[in-house]
């Protein structure tokens, strides 16, 4: 089946850390991979998203690159703001016909100034 | 352009209750998913409507339904609530119904069953 395994949280930084959260996946077809995040008592924004392999997807000096040879998409930010504290979410849809997006657990993540 | 829009936002029922809920997709968007947010299970796929017409269904039972509207507003029901079902329901749109397109999230409906 499709699946997304997050590095375990929560994770814990100081202001201008450098952060990267891992993302691994498994998908019977060819997926497209996306980056949400959820801030307190909101929905899901999306962060970033790539569709093909080596497609490097970022916004808000968050990147992530499509790495079909290790089924990865880790995100990486070179340098943290308090206001980048909030829960992160790896995805994947299939490419045809699905707007099914596969979650992975989250990672809650915080920043201390 | 408004979001993703979804009332009501709290909710409070007890079991075996039925309750519906609604979203307004983003104008133009044509596809809605519906998703159920717990702490112990995460972010569950329940259903997407593309066009009026059910495409996908998520490992939920029965007493889980939706519809789509023809103006591409879509509503899901919970009949016979269960404590289980004690969740933040989210809606997302998304203008085509390719794996690729974006999804857009509303705010959510925080279910409580008492």
């Amino acid at each position: 089946g499709n699946s997304v395994t997050q590095m375990e949280g929560p994770v814990t930084l100081s202001e201008e850390a450098f952060l990267t959260i891992n993302c691994t996946y498994t998908a019977t077809g060819y997926p497209s991979l996306f980056w949400y995040v959820q801030y307190p008592g909101e929905g899901l924004q999306l962060l970033l998203k790539a569709t093909k392999a080596d497609d490097k997807g970022s916004n808000k000096g968050f990147e992530a690159t499509y790495r079909k040879e290790t089924t990865s998409f880790h995100l990486e930010k070179g340098s943290v703001q308090v206001s980048d504290s909030a829960v992160y979410f790896c995805a994947l849809t299939l490419q045809k016909g699905a707007q099914k997006l596969v979650f992975g657990q989250g990672t809650r993540l915080t920043i201390n100034p | 352009k408004a979001g993703v829009t979804q009332t009501p936002r709290y909710l409070i029922k007890t079991r075996g209750q039925q309750v519906t809920l609604s979203c307004s997709p983003i104008s133009g968007h044509r596809s809605v998913s519906w998703y159920q947010q717990t702490p112990g299970q995460g972010l569950q796929f329940l259903f997407e409507y593309f066009s009026e017409t059910q495409r996908n269904k998520g490992n939920f039972p029965g007493r889980f339904s939706g519809r789509q509207f023809s103006n591409s507003r879509s509503e899901m029901n919970v009949s016979t609530l269960e404590l289980g079902d004690s969740a933040l329901y989210l809606c997302a749109s998304s203008w085509g119904d390719r794996g690729s397109d974006t999804q857009y999230f509303g705010p959510g409906t925080r279910l409580t069953v008492l």
